[in-house]
């Protein structure tokens, strides 16, 4: 079974150009979570996605950041514009809510560098 | 706020020895705990999740332990190996909700 699927692995931008990430989870896994990580820092959570909805974008700067899970697998991350303290590794995961533990499956994460 | 801390932030033993992390939350109000290895420009691993009513799991040489009361869970990692050497990290999914909250780490080494 494939894992959680992320690209691009690395990104390069300069300040105030936008960027988009794409992650396509486990199949069959409705819940869906972009994370930020920080260098020597735990991921934090940015939005959560169950099914098409965002039931947690709580901590999403939405001035910049926006997300999209349009059918309710693959989904998109974009800043626009980027600004050079977005440099950080953006992770997605996974889970299928009904469990009762809904462990959290994480993809490789896509590095981003805003020069 | 759930803070999650995690003793050492670094540490390296030598090979053959038993490694022991340890993890701490400051609200015992969880829904269960989860630890995960990082290798450097890597995803996180799931290495074990301990739900609030367990007291400990185990998985080959790796084995987890939770005392929610305390707000404690401690790693233990038989007879380490260099390919043991990555960061672990702990996070607890907060009751109520699917959030995460993440400890920054313990980078281990393990050398040969």
């Amino acid at each position: 079974e494939a894992g959680v699927v992320q690209s691009p692995r690395y990104k390069i931008i300069e300040k105030k150009q936008p960027v988009a990430f794409w992650c396509n989870p486990i199949s069959g896994h409705n819940t869906l979570y972009w994370y930020l990580q920080n260098l020597g820092q735990g991921p934090e959570l940015l939005i959560r996605y169950e099914n098409e909805e965002a039931v947690d974008d709580s901590q999403l700067p939405k001035d910049r950041f926006s997300a999209e899970r349009l059918k309710g697998v693959d989904s998109t991350l974009k800043i626009q514009p980027a600004e050079l303290g977005d440099s950080a590794v953006y992770l997605c995961a996974s889970s299928l809510s009904g469990r009762s533990y809904n462990e959290q499956f994480f993809g490789p994460g896509t590095r981003l560098t805003v020069l | 706020k759930q803070e999650v801390t995690q003793i050492p932030a670094a540490l390296s033993v030598p090979e053959g020895e038993n490694l022991v992390l340890n993890c701490s939350f400051t609200d015992s109000a969880i829904y269960n705990l989860q630890w995960f290895r990082q290798d450097p420009g890597k995803g996180l691993t799931s290495l074990l999740l301990i739900q609030s009513s367990q007291r400990e799991q185990t998985s080959g040489r790796l084995n987890a332990s939770l005392d929610k009361s305390s707000g404690r869970s401690t790693l233990y990692i038989a007879a380490s190996q260099p390919g043991d050497s990555a960061t672990y990290l702990c996070a607890v999914r907060l009751g109520g909700n699917n959030r995460l909250a993440f400890g920054k780490g313990n980078q281990v080494v393990v050398i040969p």
